[in-house]
């Protein structure tokens, strides 16, 4: 079955420590996103990228890094630098071809809990 | 800038009716609504195009006002399988050909109960 998948779906991390947060997708999409989710606030997006070796940032990048090596893979690292990093992550997809029209397919997103 | 959405949280009994209410201050090229469960990833809904569209698929359906950068998704007849969050995400003609962002709302909590 083609999706995307997010591991782990629950991680620990205690202050200071840079985490990594694994986004795969096996639907041979280009486009790929990041977004944050905090209760209340909805999805704001912290980076996106359109294309192998070649991101953007999004509304709330500080603090976070990614990189685009594979198409099907989109790893984000919260570093130290993010103030705070607990929050629900979800990684998402789009075919990048049609803009206006291009559904968002998102992954079962992992939960970061900064001790 | 974050689309508004209204009501922020709305609870029918099953078999009533709802709509949830998306507005922007930029022009809009598209419109896109979800749901999420708690817990889950969003899923989606529709899409709805500037032209001043309007969708619909079984009891959910949506319009969209390009004039007034506005969309109302209606549920009707609800079921209990309808209770989440809804959110609306908005692509602005200023974002550019190509750029595929979408800027979401905060989300319409709806809870439907027997």
């Amino acid at each position: 079955d083609g999706g995307i998948t997010q591991s782990p779906k629950y991680l620990f991390r205690k202050e200071g420590q840079n985490v990594t947060l694994s986004c795969e997708q096996n639907l041979n999409h280009d486009a790929m996103y990041w977004y944050r989710q905090d209760p209340g606030q909805g999805l704001r997006l912290i980076y996106y990228s359109q294309i192998v070796n070649d991101f953007q940032k999004g509304d709330i990048a500080e603090g976070y890094s990614v990189s685009r090596e594979k198409k099907e893979s989109f790893p984000l690292t919260v570093t130290s630098a993010q103030k705070n990093p607990t929050a629900f992550y979800l990684c998402a997809s789009s075919t990048g071809l049609a803009w206006g029209t291009d559904t968002q397919y998102f992954g079962p997103g992992t939960r970061l809990t900064v001790l | 800038q974050q689309p508004v959405q209204s009501p922020q949280a709305v609870i029918l009994r099953e078999g009533e009716d709802a709509v949830i209410n998306c507005s922007s201050s930029k022009a809009l090229y598209s419109v896109h609504w979800y749901r999420q469960k708690h817990g889950e990833a969003p899923i989606f809904l529709m899409i709805l195009l500037k032209g001043g569209e309007q969708k619909g698929h079984d009891k959910i359906s949506a319009s969209f006002n390009e004039k007034k950068q506005q969309s109302s998704l209606y549920l009707t007849a609800s079921q209990l399988s309808y209770s989440g969050t809804y959110f609306c995400g908005t692509e602005s003609t200023d974002s550019g050909a190509g750029s595929y962002q979408l800027t979401f709302g905060k989300g319409t909590k709806l809870s439907v109960i027997p």
